[in-house]
């Protein structure tokens, strides 16, 4: 069975700050690979996603995702951080039986003025 | 705008009662799913369904059900079988259910409480 590890439930950093979200799958299989961003009381909003080619993704409001196989990760990156980064995010791994979704418990990202 | 609408925004439920929380999707989807959200604990699979008169248990179905009779409807019905309701309920939706890296896009959601 799948699972998804995010690495600290709290991150905060300063505006202007490199963001960095750390995430873990455990599968036999590579999987694809998503992170979402939620803003309070929302729904989810795809960042991007990892299929199979570059293992570097771009995706919206400036932010990028690498796929590491040998380290079974696929960290969310953003250079600067703005204030409008505030939010909670999710990694997400789709594989194996019935390609269902396996979310991580997600990190909430503070970024202090 | 093609999206997913999940009304009621807010819904308060008594012990005891059953609740329904509808979900509806205009961007001619397949595959539709309800999901569960609790603090610190990401998201929980509750139900699936790939295609119309057709759905799955996730990972939490106890106490809950669904239908599936129309292919832009998903409503969930919370049943006084669940013990812990509380939470916020998150409706998506996917081209397909089978399709590799389908994305699954999610409506605005519907935060229940129990009294």
């Amino acid at each position: 069975a799948q699972s998804v590890t995010q690495l600290g439930s709290h991150v905060s950093v300063s505006e202007g700050a490199l963001v960095l979200l750390r995430c873990n799958y455990s599968s036999s299989v590579p999987p694809y690979l998503f992170w979402y961003v939620q803003y309070p009381n929302q729904g989810l909003q795809l960042l991007l996603k990892y299929t199979t080619g570059a293992t570097l993704v771009k995706g919206i409001n400036g932010f990028e995702a690498e796929f590491k196989k040998s380290e079974t990760s696929f960290h969310l990156t953003k250079p600067s951080a703005h204030m409008s980064d505030a939010a909670e995010y999710f990694c997400a791994a789709q594989g194996g039986a019935g390609n269902m979704l396996t979310f991580g418990g997600g990190t909430r990202l503070m970024v202090k003025p | 705008d093609g999206g997913i609408t999940q009304s009621p925004k807010y819904l308060f439920r008594k012990e005891g009662q059953n609740v329904t929380l509808s979900c509806e999707q205009n961007l001619n989807h397949d595959a539709m799913y309800w999901y569960r959200q609790d603090p610190g604990q990401g998201l929980r699979l509750i139900y699936y369904s790939q295609i119309v008169n057709d759905f799955q248990k996730g990972d939490i179905a106890e106490g809950y059900s669904v239908s599936r009779e129309k292919k832009e409807s998903f409503p969930l019905t919370v049943t006084s079988a669940q013990k812990n309701p509380t939470a916020f309920y998150l409706c998506a939706s996917s081209i397909s259910g089978t399709g590799l890296a389908d994305t699954q896009y999610f409506g605005p959601g519907t935060r229940l409480t129990v009294l």
